[in-house]
């Protein structure tokens, strides 16, 4: 099975970067995805590591370490509108099944 | 390209009433799957089409059951409802169910509530 653990709330200052992480224990390893998620709204996709090391998406990047079952997304020049609730899933191997397991979730809080 | 697209938005049902949920998946996209969102467990995965078959299920209970059509478009249906099962339910779609890089495209999703 998968276990993924990320942080319940953070809030951090417009302008501010902020680094939210991920943990995860998984039988068989596929790669990670980031979702934001809107109040009310969907699910929105914004990064998907496979392999270790940094990707960046302008203002937007995320980190993984697949020996340590560790991610980050790091969010520079912090908006208001980045309040938000961000969704760390791992996409395992195992069975066949790539259905995505999803942590809680991390609320992020963006204060002026 | 129209997004992925789910009815109602909003549905409110007493304890042992059924209810039918609905998904157009995104043009092109063969895999759909559900997912049950609630504050206190975030989202658990109910089960994936593809192709009009089941690929993949999830923990839960038999009342919960789904199909897919010829076309892609997927339903959920929720039997003798209890007050647990409201939440927001989410469908997403994807172009395929193997494992490659494809994301999941999320609709809007439904939100029950069981009185």
């Amino acid at each position: 099975g998968q276990n993924i653990d990320q942080p319940t709330e953070m809030t951090a200052t417009e302008g501010a970067i902020v680094q939210i992480n991920c943990t995860y224990q998984t039988s068989g390893f596929n790669g990670l995805f980031w979702y934001q998620q809107h109040a009310g709204e969907a699910p929105t996709f914004l990064s998907y590591n496979v392999l270790d090391g940094l990707e960046e998406k302008g203002r937007f990047s995320s980190f993984l370490s697949r020996s340590k079952g560790y991610s980050y997304l790091l969010l520079k020049e912090l908006q208001m509108k980045d309040s938000a609730s961000y969704l760390c899933a791992v996409r395992p191997l195992s069975g066949g099944s790539y259905i995505p397991t999803f942590g809680r979730g991390t609320s992020l809080i963006v204060h002026p | 390209k129209a997004g992925v697209t789910q009815t109602p938005r909003y549905l409110i049902k007493t304890r042992g009433q059924q209810v039918t949920l609905s998904c157009s998946p995104i043009s092109g996209h063969r895999s759909v799957s559900w997912y049950q969102q609630t504050p206190g467990q975030g989202l658990q995965f109910l089960f994936e089409y593809f192709s009009e078959t089941q690929r993949n299920k999830g923990n839960f209970p038999g009342r919960f059951s789904g199909r897919q059509f010829s076309n892609s478009r997927s339903e959920m249906n929720v039997s003798t409802l209890e007050l647990g099962d409201s939440a927001l339910y989410l469908c997403a779609s994807s172009p395929s169910s193997t494992g490659n890089n494809s994301p999941l495209h999320f609709g809007n999703g439904t939100r029950l509530t069981v009185t």
